[in-house]
């Protein structure tokens, strides 16, 4: 299975914007990257998902390398709510998601 | 808009007591899937359902099984439970044939095996 490879923690201050950084350098031309994120005691939550172009959506953007051997969530203004583990996650259609070396994302109020 | 249910949401049993966790997907959903998280660990795929066939096998010890039914619910059934089984059990559901496929997780069921 293709890997990703994340930093362990991040921390930001509220209200600030925060990037979240992925590589996945062993991507095949048929995975999708996705992003999910899990709150304390929460099951996990789908973010945003991508293939080649950038994304965006009410929550995050995506920005995707050209190469598309990484990747960066961003939140445009994270919130003492968006404290969580996001997962980046290479997924193809019905298959499994692989959870494995999220980022866990500390808000400074 | 309707979200994944899971029952219980807490369940207490004694080692080698026998389990059943219930989810019911959101409507019109044609995947069912079931991941187990340990304490302090990341979630892990055990089993997932089409169209009520299994679809793919993670690591789910042969101790536990599960179907899909005619409504789309789905059982999880763990017996000879475990110490070790003690964990929260997600249950996720998507659409195979949309667009994105993004997984929806129920808030869980949390296992104590004591």
């Amino acid at each position: 299975d293709a890997k990703t490879t994340q930093p362990n923690s991040m921390e930001s201050n509220e209200e600030e914007p925060v990037h979240l950084p992925c590589n996945h350098s062993t991507i095949s031309g048929t995975d999708y990257i996705h992003w999910y994120r899990q709150l304390p005691s929460q099951g996990p939550e789908y973010v945003i998902h991508g293939l080649t172009s950038n994304v965006n959506n009410r929550m995050a953007s995506l920005a995707i390398a050209e190469d598309r051997k990484s990747s960066t969530l961003i939140l445009h203004r994270a919130t003492l709510r968006d404290a969580a583990v996001y997962y980046c996650i290479l997924y193809n259609a019905g298959n499994m998601l692989t959870f494995g070396g999220g980022t866990r994302l500390m808000v400074k109020p | 808009a309707a979200g994944v249910i899971q029952s219980p949401r807490h369940l207490i049993k004694e080692k080698r007591e026998t389990a059943t966790l219930k989810c019911y997907p959101i409507p019109r959903h044609d995947t069912v899937y079931w991941y187990q998280q340990g304490p302090g660990q990341d979630p892990q795929f055990l089993i997932s359902f089409y169209e009520k066939m299994q679809s793919d096998k993670g690591s789910i010890p042969d101790r536990f099984s599960a179907q899909q039914f005619s409504d789309y619910h789905s059982e999880l059934n763990m017996s000879s439970l475990e110490l070790g089984d003690s964990a929260l059990y997600f249950c996720a559901s998507s659409l195979r044939s949309g667009v994105s496929y993004e997984q929806y997780f129920g808030p869980g069921t949390r296992l104590t095996v004591t």
